[in-house]
């Protein structure tokens, strides 16, 4: 067990939806990160969140949008669900710092649009 | 920036045959590199990693990683292979950034299969 907590663990939906997606950091950890996972773009870096502040940004398409809240969960927000939306989309978190020592993922949470 | 290549989308090696997979990295600033492996239907779980010191890094699993500069190469290693490594292994390498925060970048990820 990571200590991350994602929910929920499936998410089936259909097309033009809004969805949001739950990750719980572990305990101390300032720093969330998410990622999606499709079988043709790989892991693709999404977002990160350090105390509340966005901190870098990836390959986050308009229609997805986060957030890291005082008690430092996140949500990450996927509107106007398209079919290719579809993946395994992963939360990580890590300690306090400069760099990142170590990053712990979530489970996932695997979404379907039909 | 920083990237990371992974060389072979799919290695297959022979229950107790040596495992090598292969991960070159670029970065502007000196990196600290990650191993994860990723079982079917489950998160990602950290291998090994090198942040300073010694460039051979010991994992878990047997597993272990060479940081060598000169090649920017971070090749995992496995002296012999079981059944249960079967499963997809990513390289990553983090960086700073401006204001001291950062990410990890992954490699697109190599599917170790063993086989009998």
């Amino acid at each position: 067990d990571s200590g991350v907590t994602q929910t929920p663990k499936h998410l089936i939906t259909a097309t033009g939806q809004r969805v949001t997606l739950r990750c719980s950091p572990r305990s101390g950890d300032l720093s969330v990160y998410w990622y999606q996972q499709s079988l043709d773009q790989g892991l693709q870096f999404l977002i990160q969140y350090y105390n509340g502040e966005e901190r870098a940004k990836g390959n986050i398409l308009e229609r997805f949008s986060a957030q890291q809240f005082p008690d430092l969960h996140s949500e990450l927000n996927l509107s106007s669900l398209e079919l290719g939306d579809s993946a395994l989309y992963f939360c990580a978190s890590s300690g306090p710092g400069g760099r990142v020592a170590e990053a712990f993922f979530g489970q996932g949470t695997r979404l379907t649009v039909v | 920036a920083q990237s990371v290549t992974q060389l072979g989308s799919h290695v297959s090696v022979s229950e107790g045959a040596l495992v090598l997979l292969r991960c070159n990295y670029s970065s502007s600033v000196p990196p600290y590199l990650f191993w994860y492996v990723q079982y079917p239907n489950q998160g990602l779980q950290l291998l090994l990693k090198y942040t300073t010191g010694a460039t051979l890094v010991k994992g878990i699993n047997g597993f272990e990683a060479e940081f060598k500069k000169s090649e920017t190469s971070f090749h995992l290693t496995k002296p012999s292979a079981h059944m249960s490594d079967a499963a997809e292994y990513f390289c990553a390498v983090s960086g700073s950034f401006s204001g001291g925060y950062n990410k990890l970048i992954f490699g697109a990820g190599t599917r170790l299969a063993v086989h009998p």
